[in-house]
């Protein structure tokens, strides 16, 4: 299983653009790289899923190099209800399913 | 987005009794499910995987007879905490993989908040 490394907290303002980095060296051909958002007491809610390049949804980018040892979760104008820890996951059906969580980064968004 | 149910949301019982959680996909179809425990300011933890019909797999560490899980159907895992104690007190998550779906996504249920007294 790919392991994964985020920064473990960061500090934006709101209406900036924030880029959460993950890297994943060992990942594997057939993994997916999707990332979760959780607030407090609340169960993860995905955000976004990438193979490689560049995916956009209606509110994230995720993008992946070539290599794809590593992927940027990137938010547009976040606001103060951004704030929540995110996390970055890869897997495969090769595996079962089973997706193994990092420590996640705790995103504080300040007025 | 698929939806996975969790209940109950917040459970509050005695030490020696058992709590029965229940987490159902309440749109999809899953033949896998996972539960997660999840402390104060950690991450999530994987205690096991639930599989419709079959024996569940847990993790190192995980009793099995302690944390007993049930998946009858396509839609519903049960996670059982039998003589919860209070150092079973956690935060409780269930997710469901959408096999109809591309890549390796998971909904997850909203947990459940165990405090034994």
């Amino acid at each position: 299983l790919a392991k994964t490394t985020q920064p473990i907290s960061m500090d934006s303002y709101e209406g900036q653009e924030v880029n959460i980095t993950c890297s994943h060296n060992n990942i594997a051909t057939n993994d997916y790289i999707t990332w979760y958002q959780q607030f407090p007491s609340q169960g993860p809610r995905f955000i976004i899923q990438g193979y490689k390049t560049k995916v956009t949804n209606e509110v994230a980018s995720l993008f992946i190099p070539a290599d794809r040892k590593s992927s940027t979760l990137s938010l547009p104008r976040v606001s103060l209800s951004d704030t929540a820890v995110y996390y970055c996951l890869v897997g495969s059906y090769n595996q079962g399913g089973k997706l193994i969580f990092g420590q996640g980064t705790e995103l504080s968004v300040k007025p | 987005g698929a939806v996975v149910s969790q209940h109950p949301s917040r459970v509050i019982c005695k030490s020696g009794t058992s709590v029965k959680i229940e987490c159902r996909s309440l749109d999809f179809q899953a033949t896998t499910m996972f539960w997660y425990r999840q402390f104060p300011k950690q991450s999530l933890m994987l205690m096991a995987t639930s599989n419709e019909g079959s024996k569940a797999t847990y993790e190192q560490g995980v009793e099995k007879d302690k944390f007993l899980i049930n998946h009858a159907s396509l839609t519903l895992s049960t996670l059982t905490v039998t003589s919860a104690h209070p150092e079973d007190s956690s935060f409780y998550i269930c997710s469901a993989r959408d096999i109809g779906g591309q890549g390796e996504k998971l909904f997850f249920g909203s947990g459940t908040q165990l405090s034994v007294l």
